[in-house]
């Protein structure tokens, strides 16, 4: 499986943006660049993936490199909400045995400031 | 709409008794996944159904673990018998495809004595 690195914690203050970081140099060109994140003691969530363009939706937006080794999930104003663990995850579309799966790493944990 | 639901949420047991959890996907949805999360990691996949048939099982323990999802809608996961290891959080998951979003439970916190 392709392997995704990110920063074990990040912080942040209210209403500020949030730019979470996210490498993954051994991606291939069948694999999307997917994030969820898991709220305290509740199940993951997904949030927003591309694959090659930058992407928005209501909860953040997805910046994707133009060699797509690398991304940067931007939450615009971070509220105490969204104190989580972010997971970067890259989700093959096509062939092998990692086809649709989602295979989690250990995550970003953001924790925000009032 | 429902999303998943699971229970029992929390349970506490001795080391070698058995202990099911189960699990409801959102309505509708043919793939259904069991994740165990150990404090500090990320969720890892054990079971993976397609309707009520296996797709990947290959990280699931069967020598105590085993799961089933007999009509294609609920599903339980067992585990028989317990060791101290296994404590953790276990997720359950669907998708309406297997690369749609999953949405998951809340999952069953298990702790093994």
């Amino acid at each position: 499986d392709a392997k995704t690195t990110q920063p074990n914690s990040m912080e942040s203050n209210e209403e500020e943006p949030v730019h979470l970081p996210c490498n993954h140099s051994t991606i291939s060109g069948t694999d999307y660049i997917h994030w969820y994140r898991q709220l305290p003691s509740q199940g993951p969530e997904y949030v927003i993936h591309g694959l090659t363009s930058n992407v928005n939706n209501r909860m953040a937006s997805l910046a994707i490199a133009e060699d797509r080794k690398s991304s940067t999930l931007i939450l615009h104003r971070a509220t105490l909400r969204d104190a989580a663990v972010y997971y970067c995850i890259l989700r093959a579309i096509a062939g092998g045995t990692s086809y649709g799966k989602l295979t989690f790493g250990q995550g970003t944990i953001l924790t925000v400031h009032p | 709409e429902a999303g998943v639901a699971q229970s029992p949420r929390y349970k506490i047991i001795e080391k070698r008794q058995s202990v099911a959890f189960w699990c409801n996907p959102i309505s509708g949805h043919a793939t259904l996944y069991w994740y165990q999360q150990i404090l500090g990691q990320g969720p890892k996949l054990l079971i993976q159904f397609q309707n009520n048939g296996v797709v990947d099982d290959s990280q699931l323990p069967k020598d105590r673990f085993s799961a089933e999802r007999l009509k294609g809608v609920d599903s339980t996961l067992k585990i028989q018998p317990a060791k101290l290891e296994d404590s953790a959080v276990y997720l359950c998951a669907s998708s309406s495809t297997s690369m749609e979003t999953q949405y998951f439970g809340p999952g069953t916190r298990l702790l093994v004595l």
